[in-house]
């Protein structure tokens, strides 16, 4: 399977514990982005990376989160002290460079938070 | 905030074709819509996208009306895991590196 891979696909933590997630990208594509959706919702743009170097990033993404990408490959999502509201699936897609080159997901990790 | 409109539902009989409307009434020039799909608790599927030409691909069509403002989504023959929540997008020709925004998407049902 060459599609983007997600890792763990569920994840069940305490609140005030940190969490960190691992997306590896289809091969050959430069950019990198992470999402966010909650029940019902349409999925919300996080960050995004051009290889290394994170390049955009949403407002919904508060100062408990960190993204990396190091060496432009896999990249992570932490959360630091997870709070309820952290609940949601968090999605990986990535894309090549070039424009309107459509972005390709992965399944997601599912974070609960009890 | 998404620049498209959608149903909230559609249904369908399996077989049959699904017909997705979306309307992007204030569509600019350089705009393309896309279509992704995300079945229950998978990631959203790339399907398709346009400019101003119909397009065709082994999962489905585009049909973009010639003024840009609406365009139709067809499954031609639509199974039971066709069953989905289909989003509609539009997207600048430079904005490559940037979100896609997702609004709620029509879900749609195909039943035996």
């Amino acid at each position: 399977d060459t599609g983007v891979s997600q890792d763990p696909r569920h994840k069940i933590t305490k609140r005030g514990q940190n969490v960190t997630f691992r997306c590896d990208p289809i091969s050959e594509h430069n950019r990198l982005y992470w999402y966010r959706q909650t029940l019902g919702q349409g999925p919300e743009f996080l960050t995004y990376f051009q290889n290394e170097a994170q390049l955009e990033k949403s407002r919904l993404l508060s100062d408990r989160f960190s993204a990396e990408r190091p060496k432009g490959s896999f990249s992570t999502l932490e959360i630091q002290r997870t709070e309820q509201g952290d609940s949601a699936m968090y999605l990986c897609a990535s894309s090549p460079t070039g424009s309107n080159q459509p972005q390709h997901f992965g399944d997601g990790t599912r974070l609960s938070i009890l | 905030d998404a620049k498209t409109t959608q149903p909230p539902s559609m249904d369908c009989a399996e077989g049959r074709a699904a017909n997705l409307p979306c309307n992007h009434s204030t569509i600019s020039g350089n705009e393309y819509v896309y279509w992704y799909r995300q079945i229950h608790s998978q990631g959203p599927q790339y399907i398709i996208h346009g400019l101003k030409n119909n397009e065709t691909n082994e999962m489905a069509s585009l049909i973009i009306t010639e003024d840009r403002k609406s365009s139709t989504l067809i499954l031609p023959h639509a199974t039971l895991r066709d069953t989905a929540v289909y989003y509609c997008i539009v997207r600048g020709f430079n904005q490559a590196g940037t979100a896609l925004i997702f609004g709620k998407g029509t879900t749609l049902s195909v039943s035996s």
